[in-house]
């Protein structure tokens, strides 16, 4: 089955600073990774997400890419701020269907200011 | 509009007892999916629905654990026999095709004492 790796698994910045967050996975059939940020106490929520069809994608400070061919996909936060601090977690589709999800076991990132 | 749902939003039960946990997702979406986040721990799959069938159970941790949807809408996931290590919060998400954002419920933390 699908397994995603994570890493690292605690990352501290400065405020300012960028941000980089790498993930693998095993299943070449898999097309879609999303990632998700999880603050403390609440339930993750989607903050980008890029198709295999895509080698990069970016949404302001955020931006992912992806490597089909080595089965890596990374998040890049630039200018971080504290409000940036959460768990990210990565994910890759299951398969060719594509429907279920397999989460990479998350990246506390702490911004300190 | 309304979101993900789940009930109850705490449990606590006694080692032994079962329990069963709820989730109503996003109306019109097909697809419904369980899984399991233990403290500071990354988001496990246990099971997904494609309408009211479950092509995929491989993530239930052992047979105490079942799910069942109805009507294409509600899901009840039911832990038998509960141990301490079924302690967690059980996340719950449904999305409305594949390659599509997966909208997370508040979850249910279960403790067993």
């Amino acid at each position: 089955g699908e397994n995603v790796e994570q890493h690292p698994s605690t990352l501290s910045v400065q405020e300012g600073d960028s941000a980089v967050i790498k993930c693998t996975y095993s299943d070449s059939a898999s097309n879609y990774f999303p990632w998700y940020k999880q603050e403390l106490g609440k339930r993750p929520q989607l903050i980008i997400d890029i198709r295999s069809n895509v080698g990069e994608k970016k949404d302001q400070r955020i931006a992912v890419t992806l490597n089909k061919t080595a089965k890596h996909f990374s998040l890049h936060i630039t200018e971080t701020q504290p409000e940036d601090s959460a768990v990210y977690f990565c994910a890759a589709s299951m398969g060719q269907a594509g429907t279920a999800l397999i989460f990479g076991k998350g990246t506390t990132l702490s911004v300190s200011s | 509009g309304a979101g993900v749902s789940q009930s109850p939003s705490n449990k606590v039960t006694e080692k032994g007892k079962d329990v069963e946990l709820r989730c109503d997702p996003i109306s019109g979406h097909t697809a419904l999916y369980w899984y399991r986040q233990s403290l500071g721990q990354g988001l496990e799959f246990l099971i997904y629905f494609q309408g009211n069938s479950a092509p995929d159970k491989s993530g239930l941790p052992s047979d105490r654990f079942s799910a069942e949807r109805t009507g294409g809408s509600v899901s009840t996931l039911t832990i038998q026999r509960t141990q301490q290590e079924d302690s967690a919060v059980y996340l719950c998400a449904s999305l409305s095709g594949p390659g599509r954002e997966q909208y997370f419920g508040p979850g249910t933390r279960l403790t067993v004492t």
